[in-house]
C-alpha cells in the first residue's frame, strides 16, 4: 500500500455526463499528479499541483479540470464525457516536485467507463 | 525532446531464464530514471530508482549515459514477475513522469 488513496474505484457513466475523481496523497506529500492510462495512449500526464497551486499541465483536455484543496487532497473533474475518456485515472504524490525525495507513489486508480 | 522508449511490447521467457527489459531515453542533462511495475492493471509500484542503485525482488538496472539506456535485468525470472513494466524519467522542468509504452513480461512455467 503506497498510502495514496483514490475514490471511487470504479465509475460507470453515460456520455455527456460529469464526474469527479478524488485523491488523497500520502501523509506529508505536498505534490499531487494526475495521469491517464488508456490502451491506445499508454500513461499520460494530465496535471500537477503543489501545495494547492497548479504547477504543470500536460495533455489535459479543456473539458477536464482539477484542484488541490488546503488539506492537500485533490479532485479531477471530467465533464461532457465521451466514449474515448474511458480509462484508468491514477493519482500520484511526492514530497516535492524537484529535489530531495521526489519519487512518485501511485494510488490504486479509478476505472472510468463511459457508455 | 524528452522521451522514453521501450522497444519490446511483450517479452516472454521461461522460469529460471535471465530477463532484460530494454529502456532507452532522450534527455538533455542528467536524467532521473525509474522502473515501475504494474500487476493486472492495478496501481503502479515503484520498483527501482537509478540514484539508489538498489536491488528489488532480484531486479537491477544500470544507467548507461553513453548508450542512453536504463535496462532492467534479473538473472532468474520467476512466474510472479509476470507484469507490465514501465520505464520513466522525471521531466526536467516540472517533475512529471514521462513513461515509456511499457513492456509486458510473461514468465512461463
Amino acid at each position: 500500500d503506497s498510502g495514496v488513496t483514490q475514490t471511487p474505484k470504479h465509475l460507470i457513466t453515460a456520455t455527456g455526463q460529469r464526474v469527479t475523481l478524488r485523491c488523497s496523497p500520502r501523509s506529508g506529500d505536498l505534490s499531487v499528479y494526475w495521469y491517464q492510462q488508456s490502451l491506445d495512449q499508454g500513461l499520460q500526464f494530465l496535471i500537477q499541483y503543489y501545495n494547492g497551486e497548479e504547477r504543470a499541465k500536460g495533455n489535459i483536455l479543456e473539458r477536464f479540470s482539477a484542484q488541490q484543496f488546503p488539506d492537500l487532497h485533490s479532485e479531477l473533474n471530467l465533464s461532457s464525457l465521451e466514449l474515448g475518456d474511458s480509462a484508468l485515472y491514477f493519482c500520484a504524490s511526492s514530497v516535492s516536485p524537484r529535489g530531495g525525495p521526489y519519487e512518485q507513489y501511485f494510488g490504486p486508480g479509478t476505472r472510468l467507463t463511459v457508455t | 525532446a524528452q522521451r522514453v522508449t521501450q522497444p519490446e511490447k511483450l517479452l516472454s521467457v521461461f522460469k529460471g531464464a535471465p530477463v532484460e527489459l530494454k529502456c532507452n531515453y532522450s534527455y538533455s542533462g542528467s536524467p532521473e530514471l525509474f522502473w515501475y511495475v504494474q500487476y493486472s492493471r492495478q496501481r503502479l509500484q515503484l520498483l527501482l530508482r537509478h540514484i539508489s542503485r538498489e536491488s528489488i525482488k532480484g531486479f537491477t538496472a544500470d544507467l548507461n549515459k553513453g548508450e542512453t539506456s536504463f535496462h532492467l535485468k534479473k538473472p532468474f525470472a520467476q512466474e510472479e514477475d509476470s507484469a507490465m513494466y514501465y520505464c520513466a524519467l522525471i521531466d526536467n522542468q516540472g517533475g512529471k513522469l514521462i513513461f515509456g509504452q511499457g513492456t509486458e513480461l510473461s514468465v512461463k512455467p
